[in-house]
């Protein structure tokens, strides 16, 4: 079955400090990865996404994300938080498997202390 | 308008009444998808228009729930006879194009209608 598990509910990273929100999936076909970000009372952004080649992406606001087929992971990091960063985070997944839908995880909120 | 145009914001209902959302998309998109966001989940595909193609309805998770689409444009999610299960929110989100693979289409989020069944 395909799936999206974000292990962390929440997070709290001070501000400056490095940041890693984990994404593992399950998913048969090569899979297409999306990261998202959802600010308070807004729709989701695009932060950067994973079709094909290089394993490092870049994406918006400084983030990057490093796609592992070996650990079925696509784990997001930056190096110096923002409080701006405040927010709720979405890994997604799709591809043949899921009939190109995208498949979501349930979201890591990341809580920002100054 | 610059972006995805979701209405109302919130919308208060009794269980059993009908309710119709409605999204206006980024002008020129040809794809639409809702999706539906409960508390502390992740998102649940409902349904995807392209073009003039018949929409994937694959994800409406009864027939209580039907969407429309007119004029390649402005979608209506309808719900019937609401349940308090139904209470989410629901997100609209568009596409400027069809990638032949859909999962590569990027998706432009609006701001999502808060549903509460009383």
């Amino acid at each position: 079955a395909q799936s999206v598990t974000q292990p962390d509910i929440h997070i709290t990273v001070s501000e400056g400090a490095s940041l890693e929100l984990r994404c593992n999936y399950s998913y048969g076909a090569t899979p297409y990865l999306f990261w998202y970000v959802q600010s308070p009372g807004q729709g989701l952004q695009l932060l950067l996404k994973y079709f094909s080649g290089d394993t490092l992406v870049q994406g918006i606001k400084g983030f990057e994300a490093e796609f592992k087929r070996s650990q079925s992971s696509f784990n997001l990091r930056k190096p110096s938080v923002h409080w701006s960063d405040a927010a709720e985070y979405f890994c997604a997944v799709g591809g043949k498997d899921s009939n190109y839908q995208l498949i979501w995880g349930a979201g890591t909120k990341l809580i920002i202390k100054p | 308008g610059a972006g995805v145009s979701q209405s109302p914001s919130n919308k208060v209902t009794e269980k059993g009444k009908d309710v119709e959302l409605r999204c206006d998309p980024i002008s020129g998109h040809t794809a639409l998808y809702w999706y539906r966001q409960s508390l502390g989940q992740g998102l649940e595909f409902l349904i995807y228009f392209q073009g003039n193609s018949a929409p994937d309805k694959s994800g409406l998770p009864s027939d209580r729930f039907s969407a429309e689409r007119t004029g390649g444009s402005v979608s209506t999610l309808t719900i019937q006879r609401t349940q308090q299960e139904d209470s989410a929110v629901y997100l609209c989100a568009s596409s400027p194009h069809a990638h032949r693979i859909a999962a590569k289409n990027i998706q432009y989020f609006g701001a999502g209608t808060r549903l509460s069944v009383l």
